[in-house]
């Protein structure tokens, strides 16, 4: 059974361009989260989605930030204009949802650097 | 929103010393406290989690206790290793029916020196 996957693993963009993070979740698992975690500091909420909707956007930026999880494909995470201070590694989860009280499991994290 | 505190942010044992991190969070809706393990350049790691209706559990060397009272959990490790040294943050989360977020706290680096 396959983990979380997550790709690409090292991503590099110029100031102004688009970035696009992709996420599978583990088989079976119906919830994604994704979590931001800047150099030196803990892991901090984005967003949650379910097949096809967005369960809870409270942490993500109101601009250029946007996240989708279609009914066929991984989840993206896409940050459009890209600024110096995206630089982080972006962590997706997910979880079964249903009576499994919340256990994610978490992806190997795509490391954004924006030059 | 909750808010989950962690002390001490660094942490260094003797190998074979045992090891505690403490949590406080501020939501009493939050029921569910899992701590994650992370190595350097790795994915944070699900090693225990705790459940508001218990009130203690053991796994091998690792154990995390619960006072809902004071609003705290602690994760104990024993007889610590040097591969136990990495991150460990902890984070507090209320499930009502339907999976929600976590709230991490701020990490605390353990080494364990030989």
């Amino acid at each position: 059974n396959a983990g979380v996957m997550q790709n690409p693993r090292h991503l590099v963009r110029r100031r102004g361009q688009e970035a696009r993070l992709r996420c599978s979740p583990m088989k079976g698992h119906s919830h994604v989260y994704w979590y931001r975690q800047l150099p030196e500091e803990g892991l901090k909420f984005m967003v949650y989605l379910q097949k096809e909707n967005i369960i809870d956007e409270s942490g993500m930026p109101k601009e250029r930030f946007s996240a989708e999880f279609p009914k066929e494909g991984p989840s993206i995470l896409r940050i459009q204009q890209v600024v110096r201070g995206d630089s982080a590694a972006y962590f997706c989860a997910s979880s079964p949802g249903g009576r499994s009280y919340n256990e994610q499991f978490f992806g190997p994290g795509t490391r954004l650097t924006v030059l | 929103g909750e808010n989950v505190e962690q002390h001490p942010s660094t942490l260094s044992v003797q190998e074979g010393d045992s090891a505690v991190i403490k949590c406080t969070y501020s939501d009493s809706a939050s029921n569910y406290f899992p701590w994650y393990k992370q190595e350097l350049g790795k994915r944070p790691q699900l090693i225990i989690d705790i459940r508001s209706n218990v009130g203690e559990k053991k796994d091998q060397r690792i154990a995390v206790t619960l006072n809902k009272t004071a609003k705290h959990f602690s994760l104990h490790i024993t007889e610590t290793q040097p591969e136990d040294s990495a991150v460990y943050f902890c984070a507090a989360s209320s499930f009502t029916g339907t999976a929600s977020k976590l709230t991490f706290g701020t990490g605390t680096r353990l080494q364990v020196t030989l």
